[in-house]
């Protein structure tokens, strides 16, 4: 039974044009992820939605955005991709934000895998 | 920010063998987790460690951490060609190091 579901596997666009990457999950968790990953890399945080409270890494450039409609879905937008921008792109949850010593095990989706031409 | 360091990059070994990777973070935790990922998946949990505790077990899966060290390492004991995947640490910031890529030939 999926839990993250990361649309679509396999995404390819054309340098420049806008691209968006869909999350979503049947956790009901109130925390989702988005994460970069390049070859042979660590996964690398951009930004997290604890609910609707947007937190963005000081170091994710602002041609990344995201959105949360709902509990289940999340989106990455990328407004002008780039050759830099191919990467895999993970979602994950967790039932509750990092933090103060809190635990929070992770869910990952499957990941995007995204080609820039 | 990049807060753990996995070592060594990559390990091969034949099945059966046991397999050690280490990772070393740079701030206090609270909490650190291990991670694995198979080629062009999804990350899966296996194993979490508190700053309070120095050795868990989990299955094949022995934890260790020492926090006057700012280390901690994954033993996968008995390994199997299925153990061939990449493996990250986690600090309580949902900061991931660059992980080792175990390969366990059959």
């Amino acid at each position: 039974d999926a839990m993250v579901i990361q649309n679509p596997r396999y995404q390819v666009t054309q340098f420049g044009k806008p691209v968006t990457l869909s999350c979503s999950q049947t956790l009901n968790h109130n925390v989702m992820y988005w994460y970069q990953q390049k070859s042979s890399q660590a996964p690398k945080l951009l930004f997290h939605y604890y609910d609707k409270d947007f937190n963005n890494e000081a170091d994710t450039p602002d041609n990344f955005q995201s959105r949360r409609p709902n509990t289940s879905f999340c989106f990455l937008d990328i407004r002008s991709p780039g050759l830099g921008d191919a990467a895999m792109y993970l979602c994950a949850t967790s039932r509750d934000q990092f933090g103060q010593g809190r635990l929070q095990t992770q869910y990952f989706g499957p990941g995007t895998r995204l080609l820039v031409l | 920010s990049q807060q753990g360091e996995e070592d060594p990059q990559a390990l091969s070994i034949q099945e059966g063998e046991n397999a050690t990777m280490n990772c070393s973070y740079k701030t206090s935790i609270n909490n650190l987790q291990w991670y694995r990922q198979n080629s062009g998946r999804g990350l899966v949990h296996l194993i979490l460690i508190r700053s309070n505790e120095r050795e868990k077990h989990s299955g094949r899966l022995r934890v260790t951490l020492d926090t006057s060290k700012k280390s901690s390492s994954l033993l996968i004991t008995a390994s199997r060609a299925a153990d061939t995947a990449s493996y990250f640490c986690a600090t309580d910031d949902m900061r991931f190091g660059a992980g080792t890529r175990l390969t366990v030939k059959p």
